[in-house]
């Protein structure tokens, strides 16, 4: 079992649909990342979280650290958001590398 | 500001023989790291350097995997030999320090070892 879990792990929808992609991870953390990554390899960091939400333009991200759980969310989604989106966790303790979840491929159709 | 830099982009090998990654990291980062990335799946770090000691090792292959961060700055990742299952993308990164620091990564070397 992975350490950081995300799902789904392949999300097709129409442009304009509203998109949520969750992940959930098994310990404590000091931080969680939410990152983009285009065909090519290129990885864009997103939002880094610690607690509640954050918003940027059409990307919002929340945590609920009691739950161990993240979600992004894409209002009003465009082919351009097309990509795969990574959860990344910081341990609480510990080693200070990142973990990675497997990512999840979004396609937004026009 | 220059981004991370890494080089080749693309590289083709067969089993056995060696291989070397290049990667600059953004100016005045003193955390440096290498990441293995399998198709279908989420970076795992392979090593991470703090200035030109090493931090974290404990997940690269060190029978066969070596890099080095002589001066601090630019890093190189070599792979003696290439097995199939080293295909992958090799992503560097780097940040100002360590802890919450935000990661920048390169656009990484696609490497097809035949």
């Amino acid at each position: 079992k992975n350490e950081v879990e995300q799902s789904p792990q392949n999300l097709t929808a129409q442009e304009g649909e509203f998109i949520t992609i969750n992940c959930s991870y098994s310990v404590g953390i000091s931080a969680l990342h939410w990152l983009q990554q285009h065909p090519g390899g290129g990885i864009v960091s997103l939002f880094m979280l610690s607690s509640g939400k954050k918003k940027h333009g059409r990307l919002i991200a929340t945590i609920n650290i009691q739950e161990k759980h993240s979600s992004l969310h894409i209002t009003a989604s465009h082919p351009r958001d097309s990509a795969v989106y990574i959860c990344a966790v910081r341990y609480e303790r510990g080693a200070q590398k990142l973990v990675f979840g497997q990512g999840t491929r979004l396609t937004i159709n026009p | 500001e220059a981004g991370v830099a890494q080089s080749p982009r693309y590289k083709i090998i067969e089993k056995r023989q060696s291989v070397a990654f290049w990667c600059n990291p953004i100016s005045g980062h003193a955390t440096l790291y290498w990441y293995q990335q399998i198709l279908g799946q989420g970076p795992k770090l392979l090593i991470q350097f703090q200035n030109n000691g090493v931090v974290d090792d404990s997940q690269l292959p060190k029978d066969r995997f070596s890099a080095e961060r002589l001066k601090g700055v630019d890093s190189t990742l070599k792979i003696q030999p290439a097995k199939l299952e080293d295909s992958a993308v090799y992503l560097c990164a780097s940040s100002l320090g360590v802890g919450l620091d935000e990661q920048y990564f390169g656009p990484g070397t696609r490497l097809t070892v035949t």
